[in-house]
């Protein structure tokens, strides 16, 4: 099992551009979550989503958009990036059951607004 | 949405003390989990603990959901307990603290 993959690793965008981060499980996990990770802070939640075509709005959701259309995906799209966006990202999952809710992680991808 | 606060911020051991980790929430949960992220960034599932103790190791977790509390028990450190531990609560949602800074010393 590859667990939770992120893609790209690293980013570089320009003030302005759009991009979609990609995250997918092979798990069969109910729930996705994505975070992003300040330097020296903690993890702020962006979106959640409880299963497929059920998303909700996190801690920090402004700017960002999501879409949950199968159980495996959950892409996250930046629009009209801004330096404020710089940060490193991270997908997690998990069953969402009462008796098996841990979370895991993706690697994270690194994001950088110029 | 749930306020959680970890303390202290910064902790310095000496190889093979023991510290605790404190984890207060702002309301009931029925998720709360500890987490360690070393220093490449990668985050690792220690517990998954919404009340009750457990044991892996040299680690430890306690919750008393009553009191919207957790606390995490680290013994006889070494030097790869290093990094920042994190804990994070909620219902579907999973709100993270700030998280306390570890630095075990040779």
């Amino acid at each position: 099992n590859a667990g939770v993959t992120q893609t790209p690793k690293f980013r570089i965008l320009k003030i302005g551009q759009s991009m979609t981060l990609q995250c997918t499980q092979d798990m069969n996990h109910n729930y996705m979550y994505w975070y992003r990770q300040d330097p020296g802070m903690g993890l702020k939640l962006i979106y959640y989503s409880v299963g497929a075509g059920i998303t909700d709005k996190g801690e920090v959701p402004n700017g960002y958009n999501v879409s949950r259309s199968t159980t495996e995906d959950f892409p996250l799209r930046l629009e009209l990036a801004a330096p404020s966006q710089t940060s490193v990202y991270f997908c997690a999952s998990s069953y969402g059951s009462t008796t098996n809710e841990k979370l895991f992680f993706g690697s994270g991808t690194q994001l950088s607004v110029l | 949405g749930i306020q959680v606060e970890q303390s202290p911020p910064d902790l310095i051991l000496q190889e093979g003390a023991n510290s605790t980790l404190r984890c207060n929430f702002s309301d009931s949960v029925n998720n709360l989990q500890w987490f360690h992220q070393n220093p490449w960034g990668q985050l690792i599932n220690l517990f998954y603990i919404p009340s009750g103790t457990k044991q892996n190791g040299r680690l430890s977790a306690t919750t008393v959901a009553t009191e919207r509390y957790s606390l995490l028990y680290i013994s006889s450190s070494q030097t790869t307990d290093s990094g920042v531990y994190f804990c994070a609560g909620g219902n579907n949602d999973m709100r993270f603290g700030a998280g306390t800074r570890l630095t075990v010393k040779p």
